[in-house]
């Protein structure tokens, strides 16, 4: 039972360089999110998805993109990475929307922008 | 806009002492209240959550929370921490949009 699945785990990238952050899950879960973790902020809010072909920002979108083409897959894009996008980066599911239901996480992927 | 205030960046306690961990939220409608974990290098889980009912939320490895409207509170409690209990741990709330709002984490630590 794989869950929800991040790929990949570690990632150093250049100034202005731009990558894909894959999310997947096995759930069959509407909702996804990718969320944003740096000390002593908690966990902030990138992008959402309440189902496929439906994508929405959250509270620090600027500097990425997301799509939602399939139910399982909900890939983050950053095009032009700057320091300020060192982070770790969590994809979170849910069966229903985020407010009533258990978001399940994925292990995260730690990015490095030099 | 809802948002959650985490009393305490850092709390210890001894093997065998209660655990209290403050929450406490703003939101001008009957919030969503959760409280999830993290384990060193992992993901968050959930531990416990207050939607609707009953206001003492038992969740699981013995943690528990009370939903206290007139003090705006959701503290999370365990009568007697054990070792693996030492984690971050989130606080969260969400009103009936489809996001959550994290507080900004309370790590604990727990001491033989």
């Amino acid at each position: 039972n794989a869950g929800v699945t991040q790929t990949p785990k570690f990632q150093v990238l250049k100034t202005g360089q731009s990558m894909t952050l894959q999310c997947a899950q096995d759930m069959n879960h509407e909702y996804m999110s990718w969320y944003r973790q740096d000390p002593g902020m908690g966990l902030r809010l990138i992008h959402y998805s309440v189902g496929a072909g439906i994508t929405d920002q959250g509270e620090v979108p600027n500097g990425y993109n997301v799509s939602r083409s399939t139910t399982e897959d909900f890939p983050l894009r950053l095009l032009s990475a700057a320091p300020s996008q060192t982070s770790v980066y969590f994809c979170a599911s849910s069966y229903q929307s985020a407010n009533t239901g258990e978001l399940f996480f994925g292990e995260g992927s730690r990015l490095t922008v030099l | 806009a809802q948002s959650v205030t985490q009393l305490g960046s850092h709390v210890s306690v001894s093997e065998g002492a209660l655990v209290l961990l403050r929450c406490n939220y703003s939101s001008s409608v009957p919030p969503y209240l959760f409280w999830y974990v993290q384990y060193p290098n992992q993901g968050l889980q959930l531990l416990l959550k207050y939607t609707t009912g009953a206001t003492l939320v038992k969740g699981i490895n013995g943690f528990e929370a009370e939903f206290k409207k007139s003090e705006t509170s959701f503290h999370l409690t365990k009568p007697s921490a054990h070792m693996s209990d030492a984690a971050e741990y989130f606080c969260a709330v969400s009103v009936r949009d489809s996001t959550l709002t994290f507080g900004k984490g309370t790590m604990l630590l727990v001491s033989p």
